[in-house]
């Protein structure tokens, strides 16, 4: 499949600072990124994707952005709340054939939001 | 409200045991996956289904094989259970891109 790095593995931030996840992917033909959050016990859930036809998208406090050429996107959370603890995936579509809707998960991060 | 469930959240078996792992939709969902999910590792993908009876090797098929009877339900089998097969087991469906998961289950093999 896809080749995908995420980065960092643990984030520690304070209530109000913003947190940011990196991934980097090798297809040059990917073109659908999403992020999944996932609860401590919880199932994963998808909370934010975005397509290749755009740079950046927004859903009040957290925003993706892409770039193509250098083959990365990451996931911005600004005035992070406990609420925002989690593990985050990011994901990229299975390279080679047929998608059926396969995709690449990168390693997750760890994000722990302090009060 | 697009429901995926598997059958235990918990499961306890022995080394060489066969254990079965069901997941079941509610949406008329075409492509079904099964992934495991280690600390550090994310989810990689064990196999997965996009019609019934249809099936397709993951990353990590070696030691796992899957059944898909009817459109709804999409089965993993461990044929002999080994030590290195204790993790967590997440099922997955999509109708083409988001992805919708059970709750998982947690597996140990003594």
């Amino acid at each position: 499949g896809e080749n995908v790095e995420q980065h960092p593995s643990t984030l520690s931030v304070q209530e109000g600072d913003s947190a940011v996840i990196k991934c980097t992917y090798s297809d040059s033909a990917s073109n659908y990124f999403p992020w999944y959050k996932q609860e401590l016990g919880k199932r994963p859930q998808l909370i934010i994707d975005i397509r290749s036809n755009v740079g950046e998208k927004k859903d009040q406090r957290i925003a993706v952005t892409l770039n193509k050429t250098a083959k990365h996107f990451s996931l911005h959370i600004t005035e992070t709340q406990p609420e925002d603890s989690a593990v985050y995936f990011c994901a990229a579509p299975w390279a080679g054939g047929t998608s059926y809707g396969k995709l690449t998960f990168g390693q997750g991060t760890i994000l722990t939001v302090h009060p | 409200d697009v429901k995926v469930t598997q059958s235990s959240r918990y499961l306890v078996k022995r080394t060489g045991e066969k254990v079965f792992l069901e997941c079941v939709q509610d949406m008329d969902h075409e492509n079904m996956f099964w992934y495991r999910q280690d600390p550090g590792l994310g989810l990689r993908l064990i196999y997965f289904s996009y019609d019934v009876k249809m099936k397709e090797k993951g990353d990590i098929p070696e030691g796992y094989s899957v059944s898909r009877e009817k459109k709804e339900r999409f089965s993993l089998i461990l044929e002999s259970a080994s030590t290195n097969q204790t993790s967590m087991y997440l099922c997955a469906s999509t109708p083409g891109d988001e992805q919708f998961f059970g709750p998982g289950t947690r597996l140990t093999v003594l």
